[in-house]
């Protein structure tokens, strides 16, 4: 079956733009997480989606990173006003059962 | 201390060998363990899974945990230049962090022909 999947998959903003990341997860997964991974570092927490319910957003480093996932399906991952310490990859997971997690293929975000 | 710590290496093994790689955890994470692989430009792969004390073998891959010296491993046996990846160990966390995942860096590790 389909795996999870992310778009767009390279993003280059110029600095004080606004982006929107989506992520469309494992069909049926309730479960769904957002990570930020820079260079030779691995994925570092971001926030946590059960359906539509966010139950962990102690992650997200300011109020300018914002997630939602309306419909308890597709996620986006908002951030303003982006600043160079921005720039890494984006990685959505989605899970079935909370332990098991999928990664789409991440959206690479450069900040110019 | 972080909660996860890998030794980022870069490891290096002959075609054939078996490769080591070492993860160890604080006690502010579960005991829910995970061998992720992550090829140069693409995403976090998942390989192994491991919940219990002891050893747990998926084809040439065995995790081992070792939950009273809070030591988890993954040995690759007959090693192929396909392995040729970064090794992420992640732990799931407990109480307010539970369902996250915390990763250590990585061990870069070559397999040379």
């Amino acid at each position: 079956g389909a795996g999870v999947s992310q778009s767009p998959r390279y993003k280059v903003a110029k600095r004080g733009q606004d982006v929107a990341l989506r992520c469309d997860p494992i069909s049926g997964h309730v479960s769904l997480f957002w990570y930020q991974q820079a260079l030779g570092q691995g994925p570092e927490f971001l926030t946590y989606f059960q359906n539509e319910a966010q139950l962990d957003k102690s992650g997200l480093p300011s109020d300018r990173f914002f997630a939602e996932r309306p419909e308890g399906s597709v996620s986006t991952l908002k951030i303003q006003r982006t600043q160079q310490e921005d720039s890494a990859v984006y990685l959505c997971a989605s899970s079935s059962s909370g332990n098991e997690q999928f990664f789409g293929p991440g959206t690479r975000l450069t900040v110019l | 201390q972080k909660e996860v710590e890998q030794n980022s290496g870069p490891l290096s093994v002959p075609e054939g060998a078996i490769a080591s790689l070492n993860c160890t955890y604080s006690d502010r994470v579960s005991q829910s363990f995970f061998w992720y692989r992550q090829y140069s430009g693409k995403s976090p792969e998942l390989i192994m899974s491991i919940y219990s004390n002891g050893d747990k073998e998926d084809g040439r891959f065995t995790a081992q945990l070792n939950k009273a010296s809070q030591y988890v491993s993954l040995l690759i046996r007959d090693s192929q230049p396909s392995d040729s990846a970064t090794y992420l160990c992640a732990v799931i966390g407990r109480g307010s962090t539970l369902g996250r995942l915390y990763f250590g860096r990585g061990t870069q590790l070559t397999v040379w022909p």
